[in-house]
């Protein structure tokens, strides 16, 4: 099955810098999306976005699906983005997701 | 809308006895996922519903997990006899087939299992 990898694993960034998080996967996919677990466990979603770009105030994503990455942008990050972001596809038409091991920031004011 | 919606929140129970777990789909959605979330295998699949129907369960752990699916709003999952391994969170997401293919997952349920 798909394989989804995430860089990096952990990032610490002062409060205002912007960061840029990686996801490969390994198949060809019909759903990719990104999460934001913040420190209740809640699971977020940011963006679908199986190709393309989308942008949602600091916030924005590209899937690039034919080089199979997808990158999420965040800029002037706040204490409030600490978390872990997970990057998540499928490459079949159940939607089954496949969820990479998440990158945890951790934001310094 | 209100979203997916898991109860309980949270749960705390002895190994041995039972646990059932239980969500409501977001209206109008017919796909039904479970997830579990451990610190060593991440965020995975156990099972997943079309249309009240269990379509793959190859993620289900052990003959010791079921769920069930009733009707189009409400499914359960049940750990019987529960071990301390279980401790987890259990996530339920849902989606439509009718539009793109975006889950939308619940808050969680915690299990502690002693």
């Amino acid at each position: 099955g798909i394989q989804v990898e995430q860089s990096p694993p952990d990032l610490i960034l002062q409060e205002g810098a912007n960061s840029t998080l990686r996801c490969n996967f390994s198949d060809s996919v019909n759903n990719l999306q990104w999460f934001h677990q913040n420190p209740w466990g809640q699971l977020i979603n940011l963006f679908y976005i199986p190709s393309g770009t989308k942008q949602n105030g600091r916030l924005s994503a590209t899937t690039v699906a034919t080089e199979r990455y997808s990158l999420l942008y965040i800029s002037s990050s706040q204490t409030t983005d600490s978390g872990v972001y997970f990057c998540a596809a499928s490459s079949s038409n159940t939607g089954k997701l496949i969820f990479g091991q998440g990158t945890t920031l951790q934001v310094k004011p | 809308d209100a979203g997916v919606i898991q109860s309980p929140r949270h749960e705390v129970t002895e190994m041995g006895q039972e646990v059932t777990l239980r969500c409501k789909p977001i209206s109008g959605h017919d796909y039904l996922f479970w997830y579990r979330q451990t610190m060593m295998r991440g965020l995975e699949l156990l099972i997943y519903f079309n249309n009240n129907v269990p379509i793959d369960d190859s993620g289900m752990p052990e003959d010791r997990f079921s769920a069930k699916m009733p009707n189009a709003s409400f499914s359960t999952l049940k750990i019987q006899p529960s071990e301390p391994r279980d401790s987890a969170v259990y996530f339920c997401a849902s989606r439509s087939g009718l539009t793109n293919n975006e889950q939308f997952f619940g808050p969680g349920t915690r299990l502690t299992v002693l």
